[in-house]
């Protein structure tokens, strides 16, 4: 079955412990993404990468770092998180190439809590 | 940059009716798409639509790309039609396509 994998699905950590979400594909797509949804905000950008060894800043990076050394995972890491952190994370992914776009898929999202 | 605009912002339907969903956006686009983010939380493709008409089972989206707005219709509508109902649009950018999100809307279907 074609599918993002996000783990945890549920966190509750603490100020300034480190943390991983990871993010897996199995549709071999280049284009992956993390964003962030708050209420009343909407859906915001972290980080996007367009393949294996490329990422780039979306609209909300600051925290948050992202490593692309694999084409199925995009883990987003928090070195030091903080309450302002506190959110439902989605990671996404879908296929781009030669010009082309596809739809984008959606794991089912992570629920982070920073007290 | 593009503005991407959806109405209305909040709808409650008896169960049965028929709505209609509104997506404007500012400026040329090359893909559009429309999602359902359920009470659960979770996001479900609807429709990948950059232009034209298509249909799945009670839900249809049409895009008028030249016009710049997108439609999705819900008909006879159930219980677990109920969540948010975003509209996302394509640009391109210098770093490649860039997805922007609409504001949603909440629809609420009662019994």
């Amino acid at each position: 079955e074609a599918q993002v994998t996000q783990n945890p699905r549920y966190l509750i950590t603490v100020t300034g412990k480190k943390l991983t979400v990871t993010c897996s594909q199995n549709m071999n797509h280049e284009y992956m993404s993390w964003y962030r949804q708050d209420p009343g905000l909407g859906l915001r950008q972290i980080y996007y990468s367009m393949n294996v060894e490329v990422t780039d800043k979306g609209d909300v990076p600051e925290g948050y770092k992202v490593s692309r050394k694999e084409k199925r995972n995009f883990p987003l890491i928090l070195e030091s998180p903080s309450p302002n952190q506190t959110s439902l994370y989605f990671c996404a992914s879908r296929h781009t190439a030669g010009g082309f776009t596809g739809e984008l898929f959606f794991g089912e999202g992570s629920r982070l809590t920073v007290l | 940059g593009i503005q991407v605009e959806q109405s209305p912002p909040d709808l409650i339907l008896q169960e049965g009716a028929n709505s209609t969903l509104r997506c404007n956006f500012s400026d040329s686009v090359n893909n559009l798409q429309w999602f359902h983010q359920n009470p659960w939380g979770q996001l479900i493709n609807l429709f990948y639509i950059p232009s034209g008409t298509k249909q799945n089972g009670r839900l249809s989206a049409t895009t008028v790309a030249t016009e710049r707005y997108s439609l999705l219709y819900i008909s006879s509508s159930q219980t677990t039609d109920s969540g948010v109902y975003f509209c996302a649009v394509d640009i391109l950018t210098g770093g490649g396509n860039k997805l922007t999100f609409g504001t949603g809307t909440q629809l609420k279907v009662e019994l």
